[in-house]
């Protein structure tokens, strides 16, 4: 079962536009989300993440929008460029708590996120 | 500072044989995943460490995946004999702790012929 959702698959946006990627999820134990960005060839980085007691967060032109009642959370990428033509993957865990399952992130399947010029 | 570091970076095998895959993390991070990650997915958790301890090894297919972190710093996972289906890239990341942000590796590419 996947326990992270996340849409669209696939998005193209044009350059100088607002990209937004959501992820919905089940579990309410989850209190750690990040986003992560992947290039062709490389490892996921992590682009920013966030905690369930704040409902935004922002770094530069990236921002995570959270919705704990919803059980929702998106990446809103503001004056796309395309440098920022990669692989986003949402991913939750839970970290406040000590135990052999915590600490795991549990992913969404990925969007795929092409800037034209 | 360097960062989570794997080798080699592409593997082809023929079905039935062994394969290994090393890893080693950001220095001082006690934490050490490994990651898999099929074509147009998400990565999925495999096996975490906190130094050489396996924590969380409930998704490792045990039959035929190993793996071990002597001394709790670098990692090697090995799959025996190797099928088909096991081609996809394998990730190792590495944090602090399990409640701190983690670093992934550009990864192994494993292709299984």
């Amino acid at each position: 079962q996947q326990q992270v959702k996340q849409s669209p698959q696939s998005l193209i946006v044009q350059k100088g536009g607002i990209s937004i990627i959501n992820c919905a999820y089940e579990n309410t134990a989850f209190d750690y989300f990040p986003w992560y960005q992947q290039f062709p060839g490389k490892g996921p980085a992590l682009l920013i993440a966030i905690r369930p007691d704040v409902s935004e967060k922002k770094e530069g032109r990236f921002t995570i929008s959270f919705n704990k009642s919803a059980k929702q959370f998106s990446l809103h990428i503001m004056d796309s460029q395309p440098g920022d033509s990669a692989t986003y993957f949402c991913a939750a865990s839970r970290v406040r708590v000590r135990g052999s399952t915590l600490g795991r992130l549990y992913f969404g399947r990925g969007t795929q996120l092409t800037v034209w010029p | 500072e360097a960062g989570v570091v794997q080798s080699p970076r592409y593997k082809i095998i023929e079905k039935k044989q062994p394969v290994a895959f090393w890893c080693n993390p950001i220095s001082g991070h006690n934490t050490l995943y490994w990651y898999l990650q099929n074509l147009g997915q998400g990565p999925e958790l495999l096996i975490r460490y906190e130094n050489e301890e396996a924590v969380d090894d409930s998704q490792l297919p045990k039959d035929r995946f190993s793996a071990e972190r002597l001394k709790g710093v670098d990692s090697t996972l090995k799959i025996q004999p190797a099928e088909l289906g096991d081609s996809a890239v394998y990730l190792c990341a590495s944090s602090l702790t399990q409640n701190t942000e983690a670093f992934f590796g550009q990864g192994t590419r494993l292709t299984v012929v």
